[in-house]
């Protein structure tokens, strides 16, 4: 089955400094979205890009859907304590319905 | 707009009991997905509805289990003899189109 493999497991980064995560899969995807989870809560979108090169910027966050549809990036920039929470990504495939498959998550940490 | 809701937050039972939860997706959402996220994972795709018809359902989804939509509106999960591997958080998501869910707090569901 359809696999995404999301790196780095976690994170631990001084405020103020800039984060880079990525998932990359063995299919190709439709769509790319990335989501942040807070402890007891359901994952919240922060960013979907439809189409392949695509490059999108959500405030200090920016993420990319790569040209060959099996990887993607998240950034964000001048981290601040608010930014601690899981991150993860989802690929879909509307050609096999309307799921989304999750990448394993990043956990970020911030010290300030 | 009140977002995704569900009912219960927090659930715990005895093994062997029956559990069933509830989700009210936006309003005006004709799409429905159920989701179940273990710790440390991402969530993973249970099944969805447009509009009352269940129109795709995962492997994970055993005998055990069973979901309903039945006005096209508030969905419920419903969980038969339940086992120690069902304890999982079990979220809802819904969505207009097939892209941006949008996601519930869950359910946490504990087995003892």
């Amino acid at each position: 089955g359809q696999q995404l493999n999301q790196s780095p497991q976690s994170m631990f980064i001084q405020e103020g400094e800039d984060v880079s995560m990525n998932c990359t899969s063995s299919s190709i995807f439709n769509t790319w979205l990335w989501y942040k989870q807070d402890p007891g809560e359901g994952p919240v979108l922060l960013i979907a890009l439809y189409k392949a090169g695509e490059l999108t910027s959500n405030g200090r966050l920016t993420a990319q859907f790569g040209i060959t549809r099996k990887d993607s990036f998240l950034n964000i920039s001048a981290s601040i304590p608010s930014d601690v929470g899981i991150y993860f990504c989802a690929g879909q495939d509307l050609l096999s319905g309307n799921k989304l498959v999750f990448g394993a998550g990043t956990i970020l940490r911030v010290k300030s | 707009d009140t977002g995704v809701s569900q009912d219960p937050r927090h659930k715990i039972t005895k093994r062997g009991q029956n559990v069933t939860f509830r989700c009210d997706p936006i309003s005006e959402h004709n799409r429905l997905y159920w989701y179940r996220q273990t710790l440390g994972q991402g969530p993973e795709f249970l099944t969805y509805f447009q509009n009352e018809a269940q129109l795709e359902k995962s492997r994970l989804l055993s005998d055990r289990f069973s979901a309903e939509r039945p006005k096209g509106s508030f969905s419920t999960l419903e969980i038969q003899r339940t086992e120690q591997g069902d304890s999982a958080m079990y979220l809802c998501a819904s969505s207009l189109t097939e892209y941006g869910y949008t996601f519930g707090s869950g359910t946490r569901l504990t087995v003892v």
